[in-house]
């Protein structure tokens, strides 16, 4: 069964406005989960490392400021994309592992589409 | 600089038979590696991984070989059924941050009943 929850599972939203979206591990507790991207008919991109407690890794070429990452507790991370404008339409997905040489599950995603 | 290649956009295979699904990559940092399915609007599904210490793992229909030499590995689907089209994706893991994958760009496998 799906061991990471993604919600929503889409969201249509007008430029400039914030959308939120959350993550959360469902039966084991995530001190780490990474946020990826996909865009159409690309591979799927890290955009940054959500820590619990401590202040998101973002690789290289991620605004911080404008996708603001926080992970309140160890089964739950968000994602607010600030001002959102059309190129910020994508498909955002989450991910957390058990830890150890487990692998990495991912939630169901979530389609941004910026008007 | 896409460290991790899947150089076939799609593969078409008939019902019953073997699909083959290819990767390349070119950091020889990377110690595991992993399979996974896709569907449109879904998040990917872990299908199988290997460790750079073995060469082969199976579980069930599916079987990853690698070949650190030539830093290949490949995905064998036996037999192919109709349920099984989806986009497959490699991904590579190195160093100490295990949730740091770097992806391919996928493959499309349609199997024809």
């Amino acid at each position: 069964g799906a061991v990471v929850s993604q919600h929503p599972s889409w969201v249509i939203c007008k430029s400039g406005t914030s959308v939120k979206i959350e993550c959360r591990s469902l039966d084991f507790q995530a001190t780490t989960m990474f946020w990826y991207r996909q865009f159409p008919k690309q591979s799927l991109m890290l955009m940054a490392t959500s820590n619990e407690g401590s202040k998101a890794t973002y690789e290289q070429g991620v605004e911080k400021d404008k996708f603001l990452i926080n992970h309140a507790s160890l089964t739950l991370s968000t994602l607010t994309v600030t001002s959102a404008h059309p190129e910020d339409s994508s498909f955002y997905i989450c991910s957390a592992s058990r830890g150890g040489e487990s692998p990495l599950h991912f939630g169901n995603g979530t389609r941004l589409t910026v008007t | 600089d896409q460290q991790v290649k899947q150089n076939s956009p799609s593969l078409s295979v008939q019902e019953g038979r073997i699909s083959i699904l290819n990767c390349d990559y070119t950091n020889s940092m990377f110690d595991y590696f992993l399979w996974y399915k896709k569907y449109p609007a879904e998040g990917p599904t872990f299908l199988i991984s290997i460790s750079s210490i073995k060469d082969k793992n199976e579980d069930g229909r599916f079987t990853v070989f690698l070949n650190k030499s030539a830093k290949h590995l490949s995905l064998h689907i036996v037999p192919s059924q109709p349920g099984d089209s989806a986009v497959y994706f490699c991904a590579a893991r190195g160093g100490t941050s295990y949730g740091k994958l770097t992806f391919g760009q996928g493959t499309i496998l349609t199997v024809h009943p």
